[in-house]
Protein backbone atom coordinates (compact mmCIF):
# COMPACT_ATOMS: atom_id res chain seq x y z
CA UNK A 1 0.00 0.00 0.00
CA UNK A 2 3.56 2.67 -0.47
CA UNK A 3 1.59 5.22 -2.62
CA UNK A 4 4.31 7.44 -1.55
CA UNK A 5 8.05 7.06 -2.52
CA UNK A 6 10.83 8.45 -0.42
CA UNK A 7 14.10 8.81 -0.90
CA UNK A 8 17.15 8.77 0.59
CA UNK A 9 16.28 5.75 3.68
CA UNK A 10 19.32 7.70 5.14
CA UNK A 11 21.02 11.24 4.47
CA UNK A 12 24.72 12.68 6.13
CA UNK A 13 25.26 16.18 5.46
CA UNK A 14 27.88 18.45 7.20
CA UNK A 15 26.88 21.52 8.89
CA UNK A 16 26.44 24.24 7.03
CA UNK A 17 25.49 22.16 3.48
CA UNK A 18 22.31 21.76 1.98
CA UNK A 19 19.94 18.41 2.87
CA UNK A 20 17.50 17.32 0.30
CA UNK A 21 14.80 14.49 0.63
CA UNK A 22 12.57 13.56 -2.64
CA UNK A 23 9.61 11.66 -2.81
CA UNK A 24 6.86 10.82 -5.43
CA UNK A 25 3.14 9.83 -5.38
CA UNK A 26 1.09 8.21 -8.12
CA UNK A 27 -2.87 9.38 -6.99
CA UNK A 28 -3.38 12.15 -8.55
CA UNK A 29 -6.13 12.60 -6.02
CA UNK A 30 -3.57 14.00 -3.69
CA UNK A 31 -3.83 17.70 -3.33
CA UNK A 32 -2.24 18.52 0.40
CA UNK A 33 1.70 17.75 0.75
CA UNK A 34 3.31 18.12 4.47
CA UNK A 35 6.57 17.34 5.71
CA UNK A 36 6.26 15.97 8.83
CA UNK A 37 9.57 15.97 11.66
CA UNK A 38 10.44 13.73 13.78
CA UNK A 39 13.07 13.28 16.79
CA UNK A 40 13.63 9.69 18.48
CA UNK A 41 10.69 8.57 20.74
CA UNK A 42 8.34 11.52 19.77
CA UNK A 43 5.95 11.96 17.80
CA UNK A 44 6.24 13.23 14.18
CA UNK A 45 5.49 16.91 13.91
CA UNK A 46 4.71 18.95 11.31
CA UNK A 47 7.13 20.75 9.51
CA UNK A 48 6.23 22.85 6.22
CA UNK A 49 3.07 21.79 3.80
CA UNK A 50 2.07 22.63 0.28
CA UNK A 51 -0.64 22.70 -1.98
CA UNK A 52 -0.32 21.77 -6.10
CA UNK A 53 -1.14 25.04 -6.94
CA UNK A 54 2.27 26.76 -6.13
CA UNK A 55 5.57 24.92 -6.86
CA UNK A 56 7.71 26.16 -4.03
CA UNK A 57 6.84 26.97 -0.80
CA UNK A 58 9.45 28.65 1.78
CA UNK A 59 9.57 28.69 5.43
CA UNK A 60 13.19 30.13 7.00
CA UNK A 61 15.56 27.57 6.12
CA UNK A 62 12.64 25.08 5.12
CA UNK A 63 12.03 24.94 1.19
CA UNK A 64 9.17 22.58 -0.47
CA UNK A 65 9.56 22.43 -3.79
CA UNK A 66 6.38 20.59 -6.36
CA UNK A 67 6.32 19.37 -9.58
CA UNK A 68 3.09 18.46 -10.26
CA UNK A 69 3.38 16.80 -13.78
CA UNK A 70 6.18 14.76 -12.55
CA UNK A 71 4.70 13.82 -9.27
CA UNK A 72 6.95 14.76 -7.29
CA UNK A 73 8.21 16.64 -4.51
CA UNK A 74 11.39 17.26 -2.29
CA UNK A 75 11.81 18.96 0.78
CA UNK A 76 15.36 21.19 0.92
CA UNK A 77 17.14 22.10 4.40
CA UNK A 78 19.17 24.99 3.74
CA UNK A 79 22.27 25.67 6.13
CA UNK A 80 21.76 22.25 7.67
CA UNK A 81 22.48 21.97 11.30
CA UNK A 82 23.01 19.31 13.89
CA UNK A 83 20.02 20.33 15.57
CA UNK A 84 18.10 19.19 12.25
CA UNK A 85 19.21 15.47 13.07
CA UNK A 86 15.74 13.62 12.75
CA UNK A 87 13.93 11.43 10.73
CA UNK A 88 11.68 13.03 8.20
CA UNK A 89 8.75 12.10 6.92
CA UNK A 90 6.29 13.30 3.23
CA UNK A 91 3.21 12.68 3.18
CA UNK A 92 0.33 12.81 1.31
CA UNK A 93 -3.85 13.78 1.54
CA UNK A 94 -6.41 12.83 -1.24
CA UNK A 95 -8.54 15.89 -1.61
CA UNK A 96 -12.22 14.06 -0.87
CA UNK A 97 -10.94 12.31 2.23
CA UNK A 98 -9.21 12.84 5.31
CA UNK A 99 -6.88 9.72 5.25
CA UNK A 100 -2.91 10.46 4.77
CA UNK A 101 -0.45 8.47 3.68
CA UNK A 102 3.22 8.21 4.68
CA UNK A 103 6.62 8.05 2.81
CA UNK A 104 9.15 5.22 4.18
CA UNK A 105 10.96 8.02 6.09
CA UNK A 106 14.66 9.73 5.63
CA UNK A 107 17.48 9.51 8.57
CA UNK A 108 18.78 12.92 8.43
CA UNK A 109 22.24 13.49 10.12
CA UNK A 110 23.55 16.70 10.17
CA UNK A 111 27.55 16.69 11.22
CA UNK A 112 28.70 19.20 13.15
CA UNK B 1 -3.83 24.33 24.92
CA UNK B 2 -3.05 20.55 25.77
CA UNK B 3 -1.82 18.73 22.78
CA UNK B 4 -2.87 14.78 22.10
CA UNK B 5 -2.37 12.93 24.85
CA UNK B 6 -1.61 9.27 24.73
CA UNK B 7 -1.27 6.64 27.31
CA UNK B 8 0.27 4.72 28.23
CA UNK B 9 3.49 5.79 26.80
CA UNK B 10 4.46 2.34 27.27
CA UNK B 11 2.94 -0.89 27.79
CA UNK B 12 4.26 -4.39 27.71
CA UNK B 13 1.70 -7.53 27.28
CA UNK B 14 2.40 -11.35 26.79
CA UNK B 15 1.59 -13.17 24.10
CA UNK B 16 -1.93 -13.69 24.55
CA UNK B 17 -3.08 -11.11 26.46
CA UNK B 18 -5.11 -7.60 25.24
CA UNK B 19 -3.49 -4.55 24.85
CA UNK B 20 -5.64 -0.95 24.97
CA UNK B 21 -4.23 2.21 24.19
CA UNK B 22 -5.61 5.37 24.65
CA UNK B 23 -5.55 8.85 22.91
CA UNK B 24 -7.09 11.95 23.76
CA UNK B 25 -7.37 14.20 21.15
CA UNK B 26 -6.32 18.12 20.97
CA UNK B 27 -9.21 20.25 22.87
CA UNK B 28 -12.16 21.08 19.79
CA UNK B 29 -10.59 17.96 17.53
CA UNK B 30 -13.19 15.63 16.39
CA UNK B 31 -10.99 13.76 14.12
CA UNK B 32 -8.65 10.40 15.55
CA UNK B 33 -6.24 8.84 13.20
CA UNK B 34 -4.34 5.82 14.40
CA UNK B 35 -1.28 5.10 12.41
CA UNK B 36 1.78 1.90 13.32
CA UNK B 37 5.20 2.87 13.16
CA UNK B 38 7.44 -0.44 13.13
CA UNK B 39 11.25 -0.01 13.35
CA UNK B 40 13.28 1.87 10.96
CA UNK B 41 9.86 1.83 8.86
CA UNK B 42 7.16 5.10 8.20
CA UNK B 43 4.16 5.16 9.48
CA UNK B 44 1.37 3.42 8.13
CA UNK B 45 -2.48 4.35 8.30
CA UNK B 46 -4.73 1.99 10.78
CA UNK B 47 -8.27 3.78 11.02
CA UNK B 48 -9.87 6.89 10.79
CA UNK B 49 -12.67 8.25 13.32
CA UNK B 50 -15.22 10.68 14.09
CA UNK B 51 -17.23 10.91 16.90
CA UNK B 52 -18.63 7.53 17.28
CA UNK B 53 -18.43 6.69 13.76
CA UNK B 54 -15.41 4.90 12.15
CA UNK B 55 -14.88 6.52 8.92
CA UNK B 56 -12.31 4.57 7.35
CA UNK B 57 -10.75 1.43 8.26
CA UNK B 58 -9.06 0.57 5.50
CA UNK B 59 -5.52 -0.07 7.05
CA UNK B 60 -6.47 -1.97 10.38
CA UNK B 61 -6.07 -5.85 9.88
CA UNK B 62 -8.89 -8.32 9.51
CA UNK B 63 -8.60 -9.52 12.55
CA UNK B 64 -7.90 -9.02 16.61
CA UNK B 65 -7.79 -4.98 16.08
CA UNK B 66 -10.28 -3.03 16.95
CA UNK B 67 -11.07 1.08 17.74
CA UNK B 68 -13.63 3.28 18.87
CA UNK B 69 -14.31 6.68 19.68
CA UNK B 70 -17.26 7.14 21.66
CA UNK B 71 -19.25 10.31 22.24
CA UNK B 72 -17.46 11.02 25.86
CA UNK B 73 -13.94 10.01 26.55
CA UNK B 74 -10.43 8.89 24.49
CA UNK B 75 -10.53 6.80 21.59
CA UNK B 76 -9.05 3.37 22.28
CA UNK B 77 -7.10 1.25 19.70
CA UNK B 78 -7.56 -2.55 20.84
CA UNK B 79 -5.79 -5.63 19.91
CA UNK B 80 -6.49 -8.60 21.37
CA UNK B 81 -4.38 -11.71 21.66
CA UNK B 82 -1.39 -10.10 20.90
CA UNK B 83 1.20 -11.20 19.02
CA UNK B 84 5.27 -10.65 18.52
CA UNK B 85 4.75 -8.90 15.53
CA UNK B 86 2.43 -6.09 17.16
CA UNK B 87 5.28 -5.06 18.82
CA UNK B 88 5.39 -1.36 17.29
CA UNK B 89 5.03 2.20 18.19
CA UNK B 90 1.09 3.16 17.77
CA UNK B 91 0.53 7.08 17.06
CA UNK B 92 -2.48 8.84 17.18
CA UNK B 93 -3.49 12.24 15.57
CA UNK B 94 -6.27 14.20 15.65
CA UNK B 95 -7.39 17.29 13.41
CA UNK B 96 -10.45 19.85 13.73
CA UNK B 97 -13.48 19.31 12.01
CA UNK B 98 -14.49 20.76 8.69
CA UNK B 99 -11.97 20.10 5.60
CA UNK B 100 -10.23 23.83 6.34
CA UNK B 101 -7.46 22.35 8.28
CA UNK B 102 -5.56 19.82 6.90
CA UNK B 103 -2.87 19.30 9.58
CA UNK B 104 -2.61 16.38 11.68
CA UNK B 105 -1.49 16.93 15.09
CA UNK B 106 0.02 13.66 16.14
CA UNK B 107 0.65 12.37 20.06
CA UNK B 108 4.09 10.80 21.72
CA UNK B 109 3.00 7.84 20.91
CA UNK B 110 2.36 4.20 22.53
CA UNK B 111 5.47 1.45 22.72
CA UNK B 112 3.95 -1.85 22.97
CA UNK B 113 5.87 -4.61 23.32
CA UNK B 114 4.65 -7.95 23.52
CA UNK B 115 6.92 -10.58 25.02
Amino acid sequence: QQQVKQSPQSLIVQKGGISIINCAYENTAFDYFPWYQQFPGKGPALLIAIRPDVSEKKEGRFTISFNKSAKQFSLHIMDSQPGDSATYFCAAQPYNNNDMRFGAGTRLTVKP
Amino acid sequence: NAGVMQNPRHLVRRRGQEARLRCSPMKGHSHVYWYRQLPEEGLKFMVYLQKENIIDESGMPKERFSAEFPKEGPSILRIQQVVRGDSAAYFCASSPPGQGSREQFFGPGTRLTVL
